[in-house]
């Protein structure tokens, strides 16, 4: 029984243009919530956060939007480039519980 | 600062089969954290080390085993290799116990045949 879904397996997006990438989560105890990203033979790097107290938050190109009602998340990259290709994650947590992980989304950055 | 490093990279192992892999946590991080990702699936908690003691431990068999070492270092064991233990194994330290500060190494892939 999946906690945390990403329903988007992979996401093509043109270079310069917005790329979102969502995620659903069951439990409305989670409280924190991370995206990572991977690139192959890397291990996931720490990218942006959120607590549940705001529903936004913003780090250069990248926000994370949190709609804790719909128990959604989103990440928005914009601009998006080449760079930007990788496998991305969704993470959400309570307290001092592990993190629990989406599937991923693949999302490639198309010149 | 030196990262997170794991070794080995890549391992072939046998159903039945033991094996050890290993993983030196980044500098001034005390806690270690085993994660196991099946192909196409997200990381999936296995254990928690902090000074040297299991500190949590998700839903995963005896058969898999820790170890942190005074220096933070850290060993994932697993016994009685099966099909399905075929996954990448990512460590990850932090400075301390929340798991919203953890920096992953590279993994190590490990293939059960």
């Amino acid at each position: 029984d999946q906690q945390v879904k990403q329903n988007s397996p992979s996401l093509s997006v043109q270079e310069g243009r917005i790329s979102i990438l969502n995620c659903d989560y069951t439990n409305s105890m989670f409280d924190y919530f991370l995206w990572y990203k991977k690139y192959p033979a890397e291990g996931p790097t720490f990218l942006i956060s959120i607590s549940s107290i705001k529903d936004k938050n913003e780090d250069g190109r990248f926000t994370v939007f949190l709609n804790k009602s719909a128990k959604h998340l989103s990440l928005h990259i914009v601009p998006s480039q080449p760079g930007d290709s990788a496998v991305y994650f969704c993470a959400v947590h309570s307290g001092n519980t592990p993190l629990v992980f989406g599937k991923g989304t693949r999302l490639s950055v198309i010149a | 600062e030196t990262g997170v490093t794991q070794s080995p990279t890549h391992l072939i192992k046998t159903r039945g089969q033991q094996v050890t892999l290993r993983c030196s946590s980044q500098s001034g991080h005390n806690t270690v954290s085993w994660y196991q990702q099946a192909l196409g699936q997200g990381p999936q908690f296995i254990f928690q080390y902090y000074r040297e003691e299991e500190n949590g431990r998700g839903n995963f068999p005896p058969r898999f085993s820790g170890l942190q070492f005074p220096n933070y270092s850290s060993e994932l064991n697993v016994n009685a290799l099966e099909l399905d233990d075929s996954a990448l194994y990512l460590c990850a330290s932090s400075p301390t116990t929340h798991h919203n500060e953890q920096f992953f190494g590279p993994g190590t892939r490990l293939t059960v045949l």
